[in-house]
């Protein structure tokens, strides 16, 4: 069983532009969400992507867009970047089945925006 | 909205020893999910116990247990004989059953850095 894989590790942007962050979810797993987590605080949710489909969204501007493929795998984008873009990027899978699911997390993507 | 407040930044424990994590949270909910996740250097948040908010029964796993008070909306984690690798970053997170859209979302806690001393 293969577990959630993000890439890239580490990415320096300049701002202004546009960057694509992946995540592969775990087998099995066919939701996707992503959070953001500034250094010394808690994740924040950006949003959710269910089969295909946006289906949560925290409180984050539309330059922040996501994309889900047949696979489950995901896309997080963000446009114009600012630097308080700058955190790390945790993408979570998990199985919607009901009220007891649990969730698996990747190790993330540190953007640094300059 | 739900909110989640650790008030201790950081704790330290001597190994072997045992140490409490305080997490309390806001919600006008009556049923919901409550969990501590880890975060070591290595960042992948890994779950350590969840709670379920009907459940009167205290959740273990080995040596980490909690103790959740539903009145008064506090949910702390109890790590007995600490070791080394325990040392990381705490973060308590609530989710909401309800199902639909970000009521799928955790809310977490700013966390709390646990360092374990030799």
């Amino acid at each position: 069983e293969t577990g959630v894989t993000q890439s890239p590790t580490h990415l320096i942007k300049t701002r202004g532009q546009q960057v694509t962050l992946r995540c592969s979810s775990q087998s099995g797993h066919n939701t996707v969400s992503w959070y953001q987590q500034a250094l010394g605080q808690g994740p924040q949710f950006i949003f959710q992507y269910y089969r295909e489909e946006e289906n949560g969204r925290g409180n984050f501007p539309p330059r922040f867009s996501g994309l889900q493929f047949p696979n489950y795998s995901s896309e997080l984008n963000v446009n114009a970047l600012e630097l308080d873009d700058s955190a790390l990027y945790l993408c979570a899978s998990s199985l919607a089945a009901g009220r007891n699911y649990g969730y698996t997390f990747g190790s993330g993507t540190r953007l640094t925006v300059v | 909205a739900q909110t989640v407040t650790q008030s201790q930044p950081e704790m330290s424990v001597q190994e072997a020893e045992t140490v409490t994590l305080s997490c309390t949270y806001d919600t006008s909910e009556s049923d919901y999910y409550l969990f501590w996740y880890k975060q070591p250097p290595s960042r992948q948040m890994i779950l350590v116990i969840r709670q379920e908010a009907y459940k009167q029964q205290n959740a273990t796993e080995n040596r980490f247990s909690v103790n959740f008070q539903k009145a008064a909306k506090s949910f702390s984690l109890k790590i007995s004989d600490s070791q080394l690798g325990d040392a990381a970053m705490y973060f308590c997170a609530y989710r909401s059953p309800t199902s639909g859209g970000s009521n799928y979302k955790l809310t977490f806690g700013k966390g709390t850095l646990l360092t374990v001393n030799p």
